[in-house]
């Protein structure tokens, strides 16, 4: 299992960044994925996951209609939205792979390495 | 919302054994997982569904549960442990995962 992110930055406060996670060695489309974030030198924030056919999202409170997260099956690519950024947002973006069976509460068996996001005028 | 609480640090001597809690409403009815991460990695799966371990994770690394409070459990601490590690759940009133405050380990 192999996933990496990318699309990190500088981001002005109110901006805008897309992040991608490209996914390989599994079936991509089988498996629902998520976001987790970790601010500097605090601790692991769950931020979206989805279903394995994109079919049922959900958000924490700290992002929900701000960001979107979705999914390329045929892409094998995990992308998240983020809108109206705020200095709030800057982390570490984490992907990860739950576990089998396709459905978004199953535990996280996979991570990347993560993309920074720095929001900063 | 859903609060599960982590000692912040814990420590350990090396060959002795690291027990590090975490505590939350109705822990017992849930499936607790665990993580652990060291600066500057990503974190990695170290017992899922309160006492499961991944394949490639030492026997060394326990989960158990009792009543309200989760406990993963390190038996023959080695230096190469050293690191954060992170209790969560699901929690289905909010449909929301939640993770734990992360508790670092020291071995001394």
């Amino acid at each position: 299992v192999q996933l990496l992110e990318s699309g990190g930055g500088l981001v002005q406060p109110g901006g805008s960044r897309r992040l991608s996670c490209a996914a390989s060695g599994f079936r991509f489309s089988d498996y629902a994925m998520t976001w987790v974030r970790q601010a500097p030198g605090k601790g692991l924030e769950w931020v979206a996951v989805i279903s394995y056919d994109g079919s049922i999202k959900k958000y924490a409170d700290s992002v929900k209609g701000r960001f979107t997260i979705s999914r390329d099956n045929y892409k094998n690519t995990l992308h998240l939205q983020m809108n109206t950024l705020s200095g709030d947002d800057t982390a570490e973006y984490y992907c990860a792979k739950t576990s089998g069976g396709g459905s978004i509460w199953n535990w996280f068996d996979s991570w990347g390495q993560g993309t920074l996001v720095t929001v900063s005028s | 919302s859903y609060v599960l609480t982590q000692p912040p640090s814990v420590s350990v001597a090396p060959g002795q054994t690291a027990r590090i809690t975490c505590g939350g409403y109705n822990v017992g009815s849930k499936s607790v997982h665990w993580y652990q991460q060291k600066p500057g990695q990503g974190p990695v799966l170290v017992v899922y569904d309160d006492s499961d371990r991944p394949s490639g994770i030492p026997e060394r690394f326990s989960g158990s549960k009792s009543g309200n409070t989760a406990t993963l459990t390190i038996s023959r601490g080695e230096a190469g442990d050293e690191a954060d590690y992170y209790c969560q759940l699901w929690d289905n009133d909010s449909d929301h995962w939640v993770f734990g405050g992360g508790t670092k380990l020291t071995v001394l």
